[in-house]
């Protein structure tokens, strides 16, 4: 298996522009989870979806992030607009089952905006 | 709340032994999670242990689980440049999701 896959590894983009951040999972799992890196902040998990459908985004840090998922093998995470503060690593995991299996993770976004 | 502790740096000479700490609060944690983290990449796992276990062994890794204390290590034997990375533990209750610790900085030295 390929692993999860994310796109774009990087980007460099100006304040104010739409930012889009996709990822596929690990074909046959029913969990996907969008987190964020920072040094000052860690790991923030931001939303995670169950066979496709948003469970809990408690974490996604204001109106401006948005995620969808529609179909089992492809998801989004949108910023828009994007602010300077949003500059970190976003990263996607997957797991066959949410809550009870191992969470695997995609190679990161590093986004920059500027 | 659920809270996972480590010590942000530690640095060894290459061939000792490295030993990474984590404590953890919630006592219903039913996996306990090593991740490694390499620069410029995602979080691999390394090994997890499950609550009812006091250790695990795998190659060069253990991982010691005191449950009474909340405590979680991962030591590295004959550790090796190729080993510095992050380490980030992490807990997982069932049903809920994972609660990843702020990571510990591994540096190895020649």
């Amino acid at each position: 298996d390929a692993g999860v896959i994310q796109s774009p590894r990087h980007e460099v983009t100006e304040m104010g522009q739409e930012v889009t951040l996709r990822c596929k999972p690990i074909s046959g799992h029913n969990s996907l989870f969008w987190y964020r890196q920072t040094m000052m902040r860690g790991l923030e998990l931001l939303i995670y979806f169950n066979n496709n459908v948003p469970i809990d985004d408690s974490g996604m840090p204001e109106d401006r992030f948005s995620a969808k998922m529609p179909n089992a093998s492809f998801s989004t995470l949108k910023i828009q607009p994007s602010e300077p503060r949003d500059s970190a690593v976003y990263f996607c995991a997957s797991s066959f089952r949410q809550g009870v299996e191992t969470q695997y993770f995609g190679p990161g976004t590093r986004l920059l905006v500027l | 709340g659920e809270d996972v502790e480590q010590s942000l740096f530690l640095s060894v000479r290459e061939g000792d032994s490295s030993v990474i700490n984590c404590t953890y609060t919630d006592s219903s944690s039913t996996y306990l999670y090593w991740y490694k983290q390499e620069p410029g990449a995602g979080l691999q796992l390394l090994t997890y242990i499950f609550s009812n276990m006091d250790m695990k062994q795998d190659q060069r890794l253990t991982v010691l689980l005191n449950k009474k204390d909340k405590h979680l290590s991962l030591r590295i034997a004959d550790t090796q440049t190729g080993d510095s990375a992050i380490y980030f533990c992490a807990e997982l209750n069932y049903g809920q999701n994972f609660v990843f610790g702020p990571g510990t900085r591994l540096s190895v030295l020649p």
